[in-house]
C-alpha cells in the first residue's frame, strides 16, 4: 500500500521568509513517482513537479526547489524568500510504477499563509 | 492549453436523489480519475478509468458509480446522494506517459441537504 504524510497541517510565515514543507511517504514498489500541486483558494490544483524514483538530483525551478532524498523516503519542497501570492494548500502525492492506470496517492495538505 | 472541464461548480442536491457529476478533457488521454476532498483528508481516490469502459475502484467507492463511454468523459453517479457525500469533488486526467502531470479540473462542491 502507498501512504504519503504531510505532518505540518498549517504553516504561517512572513513575506520573504524561506519556508519548507516536509513530505514523507511510504511504497514497495522499486519505481514510482512523485508529485507536488498547488492548490490555491479558486481551488484548482496546479501541478509544480514530478520526479522519478530514479532521479534523486535535486530541483530548483525559480523560488522553488525540491529535496529528494531516498533513503529517507523524504520529497521537500522549499519556497525561497516567499510571497503572498504563494499563500495555498500544497499536496505531496505519490503513484506507481504504471503509467497508464497507476493511482495518484496524495497526503493531507499543508495550508501555507504568507503574510505581508 | 490542457483542459479537464467539469461541469458544475457548486450543486445542491437533496437527499436520495441520483446525481451526475460530469467531467471532459480535451487532451486524448486514456486515464481519468474521481477524488473527493475533504478538510484534514486530503484528496482520496473514488474510482478511476484506464480506457473507455474500463473501471477500477480507488480507496473509496461505496455509494458511487462511474461510466465511461467515451474516451473525454467520465461521469461519477452517486447513485442515492447522502448528506455524508457532501464534499468537493475533482476530476484528473492522465496520458499515460512523459513527465507531466495529473491535469486536474476545478472542482464541484456538492451539498446534499
Amino acid at each position: 500500500a502507498q501512504k504519503v504524510t504531510q505532518a505540518q497541517t498549517e504553516i504561517s510565515v512572513v513575506e520573504k521568509e524561506d519556508v519548507t514543507l516536509d513530505c514523507v511517504y511510504e511504497t514497495r514498489d522499486t519505481t514510482y513517482y512523485l508529485f507536488w500541486y498547488k492548490q490555491p483558494p479558486s481551488g484548482e490544483l496546479v501541478f509544480l513537479i514530478r520526479r522519478n524514483s530514479f532521479d534523486e538530483q535535486n530541483e530548483i525551478s525559480g523560488r522553488y526547489s525540491w529535496n529528494f532524498q531516498k533513503s529517507t523516503s523524504s520529497f521537500n519542497f522549499t519556497i525561497t524568500a516567499s510571497q503572498v501570492v504563494d499563500s495555498a494548500v500544497y499536496f505531496c502525492a505519490l503513484s506507481g510504477p504504471r503509467t497508464s492506470g497507476s493511482r495518484l496517492t496524495f497526503g493531507e495538505g499543508t495550508q501555507l499563509t504568507v503574510n505581508p | 492549453d490542457v483542459k479537464v472541464t467539469q461541469s458544475s461548480r457548486y450543486l445542491v442536491k437533496r437527499t436520495g436523489e441520483k446525481v451526475f457529476l460530469e467531467c471532459v478533457q480535451d487532451m486524448d488521454h486514456e486515464n481519468m480519475f474521481w477524488y473527493r476532498q475533504d478538510p484534514g483528508l486530503g484528496l482520496r481516490l473514488i474510482y478511476f478509468s484506464y480506457d473507455v469502459k474500463m473501471k477500477e475502484k480507488g480507496d473509496i467507492p461505496e455509494g458511487y458509480s462511474v461510466s465511461r463511454e467515451k474516451k473525454e468523459r467520465f461521469s461519477l453517479i452517486l447513485e442515492s446522494a447522502s448528506t455524508n457525500q457532501t464534499s468537493m469533488y475533482l476530476c484528473a486526467s492522465f496520458p499515460g506517459g512523459g513527465v507531466y502531470g495529473y491535469t486536474f479540473g476545478s472542482g464541484t462542491r456538492l451539498t446534499v441537504v
